[in-house]
């Protein structure tokens, strides 16, 4: 398995601003994912960050609004920008272990966001 | 069905009952299903990975079964205890992504 960890673990953050969440994972990892999980809602996949290459973006989500990084095959940042209260989530990431079997993922314990 | 659903969103068990809940998936296309279970401000923890029709699996008192050909998955806790509370989700994979239901979200009075 793989252990990650995210920064900060939450935030309340005033509407129009932006939040870069941080991603670390314990060893090199090829892809890495974002999701969300909206109040009430399921956990929706926003992006994959491969390293050295643009992210992919689900259908819904775009780059203005959630630029990623992926400088190297441990870390990744995703941001929120101009934030609104629909922003409010537990935005988690997530990668693959060191074998990857039947698409497993491990994720880090997520980023709690209000947007006041 | 389209998406992955869970059934119930929300469950009370008495402490040394017995449950279970549901996950329903598309079964066209399946590739397998992932139980993971989620506890507050900690990292949804990997319970387990099922692929082939009939696959039965068990870690402790958790266990669960595979259905498909018709699209569902049922988790079993038995004699629950109050360090099963927690968020429950189910998702289906394949083309390396997860799609996950809505979560049954379990707590378990002393």
């Amino acid at each position: 398995s793989a252990v990650i960890s995210q920064k900060p673990s939450r935030d309340i953050c005033q509407r129009g601003t932006s939040l870069t969440i941080q991603c670390q994972v314990d060893s090199q990892v090829t892809m890495m994912f974002w999701y969300r999980q909206q109040p009430g809602q399921s956990l929706t996949l926003i992006a994959t960050a491969n390293q050295g290459s643009e992210a992919t973006y689900e259908s819904g989500f775009v780059i203005d609004k959630f630029p990623i990084s992926r400088p190297n095959l441990t870390f990744s940042t995703l941001t929120v920008s101009n934030m609104s209260p629909e922003d409010s989530s537990i935005y988690l990431c997530s990668s693959f272990g060191l074998a990857v079997s039947y698409n497993e993922q491990f994720f880090g314990p997520g980023t709690r966001l209000t947007v006041l | 069905i389209l998406n992955v659903e869970q059934s119930p969103q929300s469950l009370h068990v008495q402490e040394g009952d017995s449950t279970n809940f549901t996950c329903s998936f598309p079964s066209s296309n399946f590739y397998a299903l992932h139980w993971y279970r989620w506890e507050t401000a900690k990292s949804p923890e990997a319970l387990f990975v099922m692929t082939l029709n009939g696959d039965e699996k068990k870690k402790g008192r958790i266990s669960a079964t595979l259905n498909t050909k018709e699209g569902y998955s049922y988790l079993y806790i038995k004699g629950s205890q109050p360090e099963d509370s927690a968020t429950y989700l189910c998702a289906s994979s394949g083309a390396q992504k997860l799609v996950f239901g809505q979560g049954t979200r379990l707590t378990i009075n002393p």
